[in-house]
């Protein structure tokens, strides 16, 4: 199936430092949202983007939509041992019947204390 | 936030028998579900999407004689994946939408986790 390039594919970061990553499409996507998967659970959402050139902010997440509506970033500031997990970028294109949404590869964060 | 709920969270079951996982929107009708399959250290990658009271609508490469799915109602939507087998084993996850305008929130479950031995 389809899937964006995200990357890095993977972080390990101290506690404090602040964390940026970013997702890529050969593809123009309407909606693009960010969201963080813990082990063994689903995936919750953090910061939904609608419109292109759009910065949205979640408490110390901040994630913006490419002014070409292919890529998008995600900035975690000031990380925490809670930070941990995998980040996910999804893209959807409005239209049609599912209007389905399409996932990044993945980025996994580990922060040391 | 909205919550999604998945039945069961881990099953374990023998090659050739079926399992049939439950997903419930609880505080929401949901017009349209998906199913996903995550295999470790992998993404998601959608399945097959369901809208209530119409036929599934698969991604290219999974079958749908093996991976039944029905959306009896707005709350409710259930994956049977027949005949299982080891390479099924894997993290399935199901999402609900109440809409499909673009700021209706695609809610995701906790997950089913099957192992088939």
């Amino acid at each position: 199936g389809q899937q964006l390039n995200q990357s890095p594919q993977s972080m390990f970061i101290q506690e404090g430092e602040d964390v940026s990553m970013n997702c890529t499409s050969s593809s123009i996507f309407n909606t693009w949202l960010w969201y963080k998967q813990d082990p063994g659970e689903g995936p919750v959402l953090l910061i939904a983007l609608y419109k292109a050139g759009e910065l949205t902010s979640n408490g110390r997440l901040t994630a913006q939509f490419g002014i070409t509506r292919k890529d998008s970033f995600l900035n975690i500031s000031a990380s925490i041992p809670s930070d941990v997990g995998i980040y996910f970028c999804a893209g959807r294109v409005r239209g049609g019947a599912t209007n389905k949404l399409i996932f990044g590869t993945g980025t996994l964060l580990a922060v040391q204390p | 936030g909205a919550v999604v709920s998945q039945h069961p969270s881990r099953v374990i079951c023998k090659s050739g028998t079926s399992v049939k996982i439950e997903c419930r929107s609880l505080d929401f009708q949901a017009t349209t579900m998906f199913w996903y399959r995550q295999f470790p250290k992998q993404s998601l990658m959608l399945m097959a999407t369901s809208n209530e009271g119409s036929k599934a609508t698969y991604e290219q490469g999974v079958e749908k004689d093996k991976f039944l799915i029905n959306h009896a109602s707005l709350t409710l939507s259930t994956l049977t994946v027949t005949s299982a087998h080891p390479e099924d084993s894997s993290f399935y996850i199901c999402s609900a939408r109440p809409g499909l305008a673009d700021r209706d929130t695609q809610y995701f479950g906790p997950g089913t986790r099957l192992t088939v031995l």
